[in-house]
Order: structure tokens, then sequence, then C-alpha cells
């Protein structure tokens, strides 16, 4: 049972490009929150999506941009990337809103901006 | 707002207790996690407990859920040097959707 998978697991972007991270959800899951985890940080949370629609919103600039597709699978962007965006995006999948099983997450794309 | 704190880094010799602190602020708070980070991987769920619980039990890992002081702790018994990782605590409150993480507590196991 194919767990959560993100793609690219690396990546190096020069100032003011855009960005586009994917992910695919654990099998059975139907909801994809992202967040972003800057170096010795907690991960901060960016949106959530469940039926094709951002469902909540963290506190994010609207550089940052979702979307879900039918499949469940989601993609992050990022526009006018700055320093300030290098961190880890960390996809997180669950089946609904969070409960006992909290979520699954997947290793992260790993962004440097230069 | 949801806010969630931790130390920082905790040190401990092999064979012996862990017990890694966490406070939080919102008081609708319905369940709270604890999930594992090694290096260069994503988190990994380790337990939950809802917060109508006290205390949870599961194998070497014992929950324990102080709602009144909002402070939630995680101990692992016996220690061993493959619990050498970052340990975030991490709550849902009611009426959101998302989850909120702490800043992490850094557990280094000694041989």
């Amino acid at each position: 049972d194919a767990g959560v998978t993100q793609s690219p697991t690396h990546l190096i972007k020069t100032r003011g490009q855009q960005v586009t991270l994917r992910c695919s959800p654990k099998s059975g899951h139907d909801t994809v929150s992202w967040y972003q985890q800057a170096l010795g940080q907690g991960p901060q949370f960016i949106f959530q999506y469940y039926e094709e629609e951002e469902r909540q919103r963290g506190n994010f600039p609207d550089r940052f941009s979702g979307h879900q597709f039918p499949n469940y699978s989601s993609e992050l962007n990022v526009n006018a990337l700055l320093l300030g965006d290098s961190a880890l995006y960390l996809c997180a999948s669950s089946l609904g809103i969070p409960g006992t099983g909290g979520y699954t997450f997947g290793s992260g794309t790993r962004l440097t901006v230069v | 707002g949801e806010d969630v704190e931790q130390s920082l880094f905790l040190s401990v010799r092999e064979g012996d207790s862990s017990v890694i602190n966490c406070t939080y602020t919102d008081s609708s708070s319905t369940y709270l996690y604890w999930y594992k980070q090694e290096p260069g991987a994503g988190l990994q769920l380790l337990t939950y407990i809802f917060s109508n619980m006290d205390m949870k039990q599961d194998q070497r890992l014992t929950v324990l859920l102080n709602k009144k002081d909002k402070h939630l702790s995680l101990r692992i018994a016996d220690t061993q040097t493959g619990d050498s990782a970052i340990y975030f605590c991490a709550e849902r409150a009611g009426g959101y959707q998302k989850v909120t993480f702490g800043t992490g507590t850094k557990l280094q196991v000694i041989p």
C-alpha cells in the first residue's frame, strides 16, 4: 500500500521564478494538506483541499496556491519566489478531517531559492 | 489562535525514560498528537489522545493530558538509540480542519 508520494524530492529555483510541487495521497485518503517546514521549525499549515476545493487556509500570501484533482492528487504552486520560501514542503493526506488516524505525511520536497 | 510550544532539546541515556512536554493554548482542542521526524524524512504519527482522555498507553509510549493546564506529555520507556529524532506535539482544535504543530523537541539518546 503506497503511502504519500511527493515530487520532486529536491528543487533549486531562482528568486522571482515559479514552482509547482506535486503530491499523491495515500490510497483511500481524500483530503490533502500542505505544510511548510523551515529549517529548525515545526510545520506551518498552508492550506487543505477536499473535494477539489480549498477548505481552509493558513497565514500565507496569495503567491501560494493549490489545486486538487478528481483522483485526489494535489499540486502546490508558488509564484514570485523569495529567498524566504526556501523550506521543506510537506504534503499530508487523511480521510476527511484528521481524527484518530491523524495525517500520513510524505517525505517532502526540499525547495532552495537562490 | 492556536499555539503549541515545546522545549527544544532533551538528552537521555539509553535505557532511561524520556519525557517530552508540550503546552497548547486552544481549549477547544479535540485531538492531540505526537509525531516523530527522523533526518531527511516526513513526520510519522506515533500516537494520539482524544481530549476527553487523561492518559493513553501504547507499548513503550505513555501520553498524559492535563486539560486544565493545557499540558501534554509523551513518555518513552526504555529509550533506545533508534528513538533519537525530533518529536512534534500537534493539536486539532474543534471547528478547524487543520492540525497545528509545535516547534519540535530534539531527543538525543546517549549509548
